[in-house]
Formats: structure tokens, C-alpha cells, sequence
């Protein structure tokens, strides 16, 4: 059973740095093909993707902020990280963790979310 | 990027048949797949590369269309369907559409 978790802050400040946390279990980061991408979307409007991360370690961001995120992932292939430089209030949203197997680069299992604020 | 464009939103009856619009700006191939978010919930994966529905995903639900014109059909409506739907292309860097927000009358 695949299941994917996000884990954050809950809420910061203008120009701090957000980090996100990805737990997964049901599958291994180390197999070929296997990728996890970070995907957020503010309330009540759509999806947007930042990054990602493949099993061969190899990261890809969103060209619109790629200068202030940072993809990771542990040595054990259980859990990806995200960490995002100077948010500010735009940076408010649910986060997600995303699963893409293959070359389609479709998202078959996400994450329930972590809701992060941005705010003084 | 490649910008989708999803109609706001559709107001069906049970039973009906519905068919929601995503146009890309450039030719996708058949990169194109379509999610289900219902409030307070995650996107759940509905159809993957334009037409292949996913996993546990009921008959009525299909999807077709290639380059920059897709569909997804669902049919019939029933009243579990009232979601917001969202289709993503994988051609280039991923991106979604607005959404089309399906109310059931």
C-alpha cells in the first residue's frame, strides 16, 4: 500500500526558510523510474509544481522559483525534503508530495497535505 | 509554460452526461491526465495520457483528445461527482489547469 505524508511548520515568517518533509512508505525512491515531486496549491485555486526528485537522484524544479527551492532526499529513499528560501505571504498554501512512476509524469498517489501560513 | 484552460465551472443533473474542456497553448501529444479534488481532500488520479483510466477509477469516467484539445466525459453524473476537476500535462515542466468546478443541480 502506497501512502505518502507531508510534514511542515504549520506557519512562519516573511523572509525565513520553509522546510517540508515527505514520508513514504510502499514503494522505494531507489527503484528505477520512481519520482517524487512537490506540488502546492493557496486556497481555493489551482495546482501548481515545484520540484521533484527521481530514484536516480536527479532533481528538476519549476523555472519560476527554481532559484529558491532545494529538493533532497534521505539515504534510505524513505523521504524527500523541500526547502523553500524567502517566503513571504504568496508562499501560503496546502503542500503536497506527489508519486510519478515511469516517463508520463503523471502524479498516481499524493500526500494528504500540510497547510503552511506565511505571516508576521 | 504550457498554460491549460479549464471552463470554470458546469452545473449538470444526475444521470446526465457531462463533458469538461482542457485546451493547452501548445500541442501536448497525449501527456494530458485529469485529477479529482474534492474539498478538504488531495487530487485523486482519474485518467493518465489522455485516455487510460487509472486504477479503481469507475466506467464512467473516459478521456480522450490529442495535441491541444482534451476532454474528459462522465457518464452518468452521479451526485458523488460534485468535485473540482483539473488536467495536467506532462509534455513539458508540469502544469495544471484552473479547474472546472462540477456542481450537480
Amino acid at each position: 500500500q502506497v501512502t505518502l505524508k507531508e510534514s511542515g511548520p504549520g506557519m512562519l515568517q516573511p523572509s525565513k526558510t520553509l522546510s517540508l518533509t515527505c514520508s513514504f512508505s510502499g514503494f522505494s525512491l531507489s527503484t528505477s523510474g520512481m519520482v517524487v515531486s512537490w506540488i502546492r496549491q493557496p486556497s481555493g485555486k489551482s495546482l501548481e509544481w515545484l520540484a521533484a526528485i527521481d530514484w536516480d537522484g536527479d532533481k528538476y524544479y519549476n523555472p519560476s522559483l527554481k532559484s529558491r527551492l532545494t529538493v533532497s532526499k534521505d539515504t534510505s529513499n524513505t523521504q524527500v525534503f523541500l526547502k523553500i528560501t524567502s517566503v513571504d505571504i504568496a508562499d501560503t498554501a496546502t503542500y503536497y508530495c506527489a508519486r510519478t512512476t515511469g516517463s508520463s509524469y503523471y502524479f498516481d498517489y499524493w500526500g494528504q497535505g500540510v497547510m503552511v501560513t506565511v505571516s508576521s | 509554460d504550457t498554460v491549460l484552460t479549464q471552463s470554470p465551472a458546469l452545473a449538470v443533473s444526475p444521470g446526465e452526461r457531462v463533458s469538461i474542456s482542457c485546451r493547452a497553448s501548445e500541442g501536448v501529444n497525449s501527456y494530458m491526465h485529469w485529477y479529482q479534488q474534492k474539498p478538504g481532500q488531495q487530487p485523486k488520479l482519474l485518467i493518465y495520457k489522455a485516455s487510460n483510466l487509472a486504477s479503481g477509477v469507475p466506467a464512467r469516467f473516459s478521456g480522450s483528445g490529442s495535441g491541444t484539445d482534451f476532454t474528459l466525459t462522465i457518464d452518468p453524473v452521479e451526485a458523488d461527482d460534485t468535485a473540482t476537476y483539473f488536467c495536467q500535462q506532462s509534455w513539458n515542466d508540469p502544469t495544471f489547469g484552473g479547474g472546472t468546478k462540477l456542481e450537480l443541480k
